[in-house]
């Protein structure tokens, strides 16, 4: 199977400040690697698919870049409601994994 | 509006059965496959099983391989799994779960609509 390590496991910032979240693969899931934003109480959302595409409705401060083992989402003005947790997803391969969570608390 | 309903959860004791149900509005259902998913309390996200739109490709996490069987009824526009031998780390919120990329099997797609939703709770 295809493990995911994600890091940080949390991270603390302020609103304005530009943040960096990776996910590495166990072995090349070429771009198959989505992004996810989940906050207490309500489903999770797809943010971005294919490490770089933008699903609909998402702001544009959100994106993706990797292909092959690593890859990062980078928000690059924080606002209030993205403080959430962020998993990154292989879809390469059956069993899909996600990542272990990264938890965004303000600072 | 694409809609996912989950039903079925509850208190259950461990080694018995329960049988989740995701009714689903607003989308050609027999276009995508479909997936479910859980959050255990505490935990992260875990990809639980997924059937492609045909049923002709399933998968299953190996945490729940050999106990857990999923189906559709493309008719219904209906997602199901059967869960036996329950165990208390199966305890979790399970979501029901549709794939964005129209006719693709299992993988190499993205979740693009979640439910709500159905807890599952496995405690004697």
């Amino acid at each position: 199977d295809i493990q995911m390590t994600q890091s940080p496991s949390s991270l603390s910032a302020s609103v304005g400040d530009r943040v960096t979240i990776t996910c590495r693969a166990s072995q090349s899931i070429n771009n198959y690697l989505n992004w996810y934003q989940l906050k207490s109480g309500t489903a999770p959302k797809l943010l971005l698919y294919a490490a770089s595409s933008l699903q609909s409705g998402v702001p544009s401060r959100f994106s993706g870049s990797g292909s092959g083992t690593d890859f990062t989402l980078t928000i690059s003005s924080l606002q209030p409601e993205d403080f959430a947790t962020y998993y990154c997803q292989q879809s390469y391969s059956t069993p899909i994994i996600f990542g272990q969570g990264t938890r965004l608390q303000i600072k | 509006e694409v809609q996912l309903v989950e039903s079925g959860g509850g208190l259950v004791q461990p080694g018995r059965s329960l049988r989740l149900s995701c009714a689903t509005s607003g989308f050609t259902f027999d276009d995508y496959a479909m997936h479910w998913v859980r959050q255990g309390p505490g935990k992260g996200l875990e990809w639980v099983s997924g059937i492609s739109w045909n049923s002709q490709s399933i998968g299953y996490a190996d945490s729940v391989k050999g106990r857990f069987t999923i189906s559709r009824d493309n008719a219904k526009n209906s997602l199901n799994l059967r869960m036996n031998s329950l165990r208390t780390e199966d305890t979790a919120l399970y979501y029901c779960v549709k794939d964005r990329a129209i006719r693709r099997w299992l993988a190499r797609g993205a979740f693009d609509y979640w439910g709500q939703g159905t807890l599952v709770t496995v405690s004697s």
